[in-house]
């Protein structure tokens, strides 16, 4: 499968307890991004990377929220002290600049905040 | 700020009907605009991207529009099946992020 990955498919956890995320994107896509949605909402953005370097991060993203991308290539998404309100999906994309920038969407991961 | 909307939230048609979906934005200076569908509970599938320079791009039986002075896009879909009921999104580019519409759910019935 060469599309984008992201594991776990689904997350069950209790207030105040801390989360990863993982994303795997399609290997020579050197944009990614993270996106976080709610029920009957389009996707928000959270926060992108070129290469290894985190470029943009929204505004709503509260410091409980962290993102890497070592060495370029899969991501983590990391929320600390979850609250009910983080419940959500969390959706990864990936893209290639030389390429048009067309995004690329991974399944998500179901978050709930117990 | 970027606003993007899409009307209608929702549009039910019978299967075999041409459609049209709507997406307006608010600031024209964008660097590409891309239509998205959702099936329940999955990630987005690219339907069309088109590059601010374009005026539309056509995939089998959809065709996308773009007008940046008007900050309007549309989706042409034609002949609707059954198999496009989705959630179609089109989401702007911009120099900062990608924002999204909250979506147009079709429901094309047999």
């Amino acid at each position: 499968d060469t599309g984008v990955s992201q594991d776990p498919r689904h997350k069950i956890t209790k207030r105040g307890q801390n989360v990863t995320f993982r994303c795997d994107p399609i290997s020579e896509h050197n944009r990614l991004y993270w996106y976080r949605q709610t029920l009957g909402q389009g996707p928000e953005f959270l926060t992108y990377f070129q290469n290894e370097a985190q470029l943009e991060k929204s505004r709503l993203l509260s410091d409980r929220f962290s993102a890497e991308r070592p060495k370029g290539s899969f991501s983590t998404l990391e929320i600390q002290r979850t609250e009910q309100g983080d419940s959500a999906m969390y959706l990864c994309a990936s893209s290639r600049l030389e390429n048009g920038d067309t995004q690329y969407f991974g399944p998500g991961t179901r978050l709930t905040v117990l | 700020k970027q606003e993007v909307t899409q009307i209608p939230a929702a549009l039910s048609v019978p299967e075999g009907e041409n459609l049209v979906l709507n997406c307006s934005f608010t600031d024209s200076a964008i660097y590409n605009l891309q239509w998205f569908r959702q099936d329940p509970g999955k990630g987005l599938t690219s339907l069309l991207l088109i590059q601010s320079s374009q005026r539309e791009q056509t995939s089998g039986r959809l065709n996308a529009s773009l007008d940046k002075s008007s900050g309007r896009s549309t989706l042409y879909i034609a002949a609707s099946q059954p198999g496009d009921s989705a959630t179609y999104l089109c989401a702007v580019k911009d120099a900062y992020d990608m924002r999204f519409g909250a979506g147009t759910r079709l429901t094309v019935k047999p």
